[in-house]
Formats: C-alpha cells, structure tokens, sequence
C-alpha cells in the first residue's frame, strides 16, 4: 500500500532555478526519507529527517517536515540539468520492521 | 559505500516459465532485505521483506506462492517469480539497510531487474 501522495507529479524548470516538492503522509512515522531514481535504474538516498526534526540540510538540499500536517518539503535549489530525475518520499512507520513505504513520485525535468 | 548488487538487470521470459532473481549485499551483511515491484512511471509497491534465515513477510494482496523468496544467507536474497505471465512483467528491486535494526539509516538499492514475460 502507498503510503503518501507527493505534489507536483511532475515539474519542469530551466536550469538555476529552484524546485520544491511536497510529499503528505497518513500514518505515525518514525522518519522520512527521500530517494531520487534515475529513468530505469534503482534509487539513490538523498536525506532523511527524523519524527522529532524540523528542517535538515544537505549541499543543495533542504528538507522539512511537518508532523502536525503530516507532510514534508524537498527543495532543490539552483537546479542543474543533472537534477533531472523522480524524486520519492519515503516514510518509515513507528512500530514495524523499518520498511520503507514510498509516495506517488514527482519527475522533475531541468532544462539547460 | 554500502553496495546492493541485483542480476539479472534484464530477463525476457515466456509465459510459464520461472524466473530467479538475485539481490547481493557486497560490502555488508543484511539480515533483513526488502523486494519492491515498480510499474512504469509509477511508485514502488513492496512486495514482501525478506528475512534470513526465516520465512520471508508478505504484504497484503502479494501472492506468497506466486512470489518466492529466499534468504539463505546474510549476503543473498532471492525472488523467484514462478509460473510467470504478461502481467507480471515489471521493474523489481530489492533493497537492504546496512545498520540492523536501526530503522534511522537509509535503504540501500540495487539496480533493478526488468522483467518481461511474453
């Protein structure tokens, strides 16, 4: 079962700019996590943020979360055409054997 | 880094037929390894965690006996699709956390298999 919805489903920006994407959740959760796939190939972990985190840093990326509205934020920022990709939510629920349930998935386009 | 190794990356198959595939953690034990299904342009459905040493832990709707899975040691787990047909043409990847029981640390992925049954 799916765990979260992730909006945009996909987003198209020109290189430089930033990119945000937002993912909500239905279920307690111990942390979030984000994963980007290249086309046809397996998942990279990006950041993860845990239950009690606000916002976490990493290079070029910022994540927030929200645990009152059950929902969290990637921004991208000055994209590059590198960046180009499907970035996932993923949330690991309180109580379970730490497997990872994915959101809806948002394909980011970066234009050079 | 923590390296997850999954082969076949393609397999072409006729209905019928089995399939095995694959998922190797390199440089880590995993006692735990996770299969997920992926179909175009969509997300990843998780199909079963694996567990070593013990049956494996499917999820609803996931067929076990359609979905076998195997994992006989600390570095290798395997999903076998048996009896395959069109539908179960799809992307599968396993996955596997370095640090046992910590659920905060990232999943490592392999690759993929792309599966087609004709």
């Amino acid at each position: 079962s799916q765990q979260g919805e992730e909006d945009p489903q996909a987003l198209s920006i020109q290189e430089g700019e930033n990119a945000t994407m937002n993912c909500s959740y239905k279920t307690s959760i111990n942390n979030l996590q984000w994963y980007r796939q290249n086309s046809g190939r397996g998942l990279v972990h990006l950041i993860l943020i845990r239950s009690n985190e606000r916002e976490k840093h990493s290079g070029r990326l910022r994540v927030t979360l929200d645990t009152s509205k059950k929902s969290s934020s990637l921004l991208i920022t000055a994209s590059r055409a590198a960046d180009t990709a499907s970035y996932f939510c993923a949330t690991s629920s309180s109580g379970n054997t730490g497997k990872l349930i994915f959101g809806q998935g948002t394909t980011l386009q970066v234009k050079p | 880094g923590a390296v997850v190794s999954q082969h076949p990356s393609r397999v072409i198959c006729k209905s019928g037929t089995s399939v095995k595939i694959e998922c190797r953690s390199l440089d880590f034990q995993a006692t735990t390894m996770f299969w997920y299904r992926q179909f175009p342009k969509q997300s990843l459905m998780l199909m079963a965690t694996s567990n070593e040493g013990s049956k494996a832990t499917y999820e609803q709707g996931v067929e076990k006996d359609k979905f076998l899975i195997n994992h006989a040691s600390l570095t290798l787990s395997t999903l076998t699709v048996t009896s395959a047909h069109p539908e179960d043409s799809s992307f599968y990847i396993c996955s596997a956390r370095v640090l046992i029981g910590q659920y905060n640390s990232p999943l490592h992925f392999g690759n993929g298999t792309r599966l087609t049954v004709t």
